[in-house]
């Protein structure tokens, strides 16, 4: 069974552009979530996508957002980047609700902001 | 709202040494408990988690943890590290109510094993 698949896994980007980074779920898995990890600040929750609805937002600003699709992929977007979003991203999935349910994690992707 | 603690930051040990990592969390309900490892350049994996039962709980690669819900912590042992076990460990919780996915992590501790 393959894992969580988070693409690209290195990205470099300038101030003010916008990114968008693709995670690809685990087969029948439905929710998927995001965290973004750094050195300061370690890692911390940015939201949670569930059959294509945002279930759990964490505290982040509006320019970080995200969307799933019906096959449960999902996408994260970051607009008008600033030098303190560098940093490792990493999605992911689980089966969906309830105690007693494990999440899976991808690699991430390293974006750095210049 | 959930929080954890981990109270080192970066613990150098020698192999065959014994460890433990405190973790202490608040939450008043239902939990769900986790140490994740992130091994230099790879991906988080699961160490072992906590969701009912024996609060002894047996994980991956010798390591166990212990949740004492009257104190609020999970720690992290191993009788013996190696090598290795270099990495950095993150202790985590999940609300019982909320979704397996959203996971409150510790700020992590990096273990270095000296040869």
């Amino acid at each position: 069974k393959a894992g969580v698949t988070q693409t690209p896994r290195y990205l470099i980007k300038t101030r003010g552009q916008q990114v968008t980074l693709s995670c690809s779920p685990i087969s029948g898995h439905r929710s998927v979530s995001w965290y973004q990890q750094t050195p300061g600040q370690g890692l911390q929750f940015l939201f949670e996508y569930f059959s294509e609805t945002q279930r759990n937002k964490g505290n982040f600003p509006g320019r970080f957002s995200g969307r799933q699709f019906s096959n449960s992929r999902s996408e994260m977007n970051v607009s008008t980047l600033e030098l303190g979003d560098s940093a490792l991203y990493l999605c992911a999935s689980s089966l969906g609700t309830g105690s007693g349910v494990q999440a899976f994690f991808g690699q991430g992707t390293r974006l750095t902001v210049v | 709202a959930q929080s954890v603690s981990q109270h080192n930051h970066h613990v150098i040990l020698s192999e065959a040494a014994s460890l433990e990592l405190g973790c202490n969390y608040s939450y008043g309900g239902t939990v769900n408990l986790f140490w994740y490892v992130q091994y230099p350049g790879q991906h988080l994996q699961l160490l072992l988690k906590y969701f009912s039962g024996d609060p002894l709980v047996k994980g991956i690669k010798g390591f166990e943890a212990e949740f004492i819900k009257s104190k609020f912590s999970f720690n992290l042992r191993k009788p013996s590290v190696q090598w290795s076990d270099t990495a950095e460990y993150f202790c985590a919780v999940n609300a019982g109510y909320s979704s397996a996915s959203k996971i409150i992590f510790g700020s992590g501790t990096r273990l270095s094993i000296r040869p």
